[in-house]
Formats: structure tokens, C-alpha cells, sequence
């Protein structure tokens, strides 16, 4: 799987919007970039997934870029509940349940929402 | 549905004494998968299941056993605990199909203290 870099840190005016940064110059192309998040002590939680295209859902968008070496995820509005740590992952998108399916998190960036 | 879930949330061993981390879901979800994760690190993929009777390592299986007997069930065996094994173990799942793991479910973790 292609490595990623984030940057360790962020904050974010709450009400504003949050663009945490994924670098992955060495995504190949069948790889997808995933975004998870984790907030304090719990299980990470699924934000969003994209292959190209810009993608859009009720928790955030996804901007790849068109050489696909970087990525964005903005969370439109940002509230307290949006702190978290964020982890932007690279992997094949698999048509099936046989393989070494896993996700590899990196350490991720920590984002905290400033009221 | 309850989703994914995890006994005990909080257990503390000496080395040396075997335990079993309970996983379960009620989603129907063929792919189970067991992460560990330690301070200041992201998660690492200890065991995981593509389905009832089939299982296989990750990155880290040393010193973990698991089963898969079935759907529901893939609890996490440590034979002989080490203060190495302090960590937080988090169970996941996914529904099977085109694009598996797109979306893969965590419960909430277990708070493991090996002294």
C-alpha cells in the first residue's frame, strides 16, 4: 500500500471549515484513498472513500487532485464533536473477501476544534 | 442492531495468565479483523476473517490466537500474556461484496494491562 504523510497536528475555528491534507505521491492506480477519524478512546469511525473523483457525503468532502499525489478532506462546519484524530488511508479497493484485506493507519493528524 | 461489540472494556493480567477477548456483531458481516494499537501509534492488524472457518495473520500475530466457529463471533486469544501486549484491542467487521472494506466497523475497544 502507498505510504501517506499528514501533518501531525491542526486546529480549526468551530463553525469554520476544517481541510486536513494527505500526501501519497506514491499511490498506484488501483488504490483508493480512504478517510477515518477517531475521537478519544473510541473505535475509529469510516468518513469517506474516493478513487478520483471529488467526493461528497453528509459527514465530508473528498478533493483528490488530478495527478492524485494529495488529497483533502474538509469538514464543511466544523463542530466540538469533530475533534479527533484523522487518518488518511491509501489501499486497493478488493472485489472480494479473499486476500490480505487490512487497513494500515498511519499516525494520523490530531485535529481539535477551537470554540 | 447493537453493531460491534466488545468484552471486557477494561481487564488487567499478569504475566503469563491466558485470557479471551470477546468480538461480536450483529450485522451479518462476513470480514472480522482484530487491531491493536499502542501510544502515539496508529492501529496494526493483528488477525483477521474472511469468514466462518477461515482465518489468517496480520502484521502483528505473535502471541495471539484466534478462531472463527462463526458469523457472529471471532474472540481473540492471548495464551500466555506479556507486559508487551499492554495495549488497546479493537475488534472490526465489514459487509461482503463488491468493494469490501470500503466501510469497516469498530467496536469500542478493550483497555488490556499485562504487569
Amino acid at each position: 500500500d502507498a505510504k501517506t504523510t499528514q501533518p501531525p497536528s491542526m486546529d480549526c475555528a468551530e463553525g469554520r471549515a476544517a481541510n486536513l491534507p494527505c500526501n501519497h505521491s506514491t499511490i498506484s492506480g488501483n488504490e483508493y484513498v480512504y478517510w477515518y477519524r477517531q475521537i478519544h478512546s473510541q473505535g475509529p469511525q469510516y468518513i469517506i472513500h474516493g478513487l478520483k473523483n471529488n467526493e461528497t457525503n453528509e459527514m465530508a468532502s473528498l478533493i483528490i487532485t488530478e495527478d492524485r499525489k494529495s488529497s483533502t478532506l474538509i469538514l464543511p462546519h466544523a463542530t466540538l464533536r469533530d475533534t479527533a484524530v484523522y487518518y488518511c488511508i491509501v489501499r486497493p479497493r478488493l472485489l472480494s473477501n479473499f486476500g490480505n484485506e487490512k487497513l494500515t493507519f498511519g499516525t494520523g493528524t490530531r485535529l481539535t476544534i477551537i470554540p | 442492531n447493537a453493531g460491534v461489540t466488545q468484552t471486557p472494556k477494561f481487564q488487567v493480567l499478569k504475566t503469563g495468565q491466558s485470557m479471551t477477548l470477546q468480538c461480536a456483531q450483529d450485522m451479518n458481516h462476513e470480514y472480522m479483523s482484530w487491531y491493536r494499537q499502542d501510544p502515539g501509534m496508529g492501529l496494526r492488524l493483528i488477525h483477521y476473517s474472511v469468514g466462518a472457518g477461515i482465518t489468517d495473520q496480520g502484521e502483528v500475530p505473535n502471541g495471539y490466537n484466534v478462531s472463527r466457529s462463526t458469523t457472529e463471533d471471532f474472540p481473540l486469544r492471548l495464551l500466555s500474556a506479556a507486559p508487551s501486549q499492554t495495549s488497546v484491542y479493537f475488534c472490526a467487521s465489514s459487509p461482503p461484496g463488491q468493494g469490501a472494506l470500503d466501510e469497516q466497523f469498530f467496536g469500542p475497544g478493550t483497555r488490556l494491562t499485562v504487569l
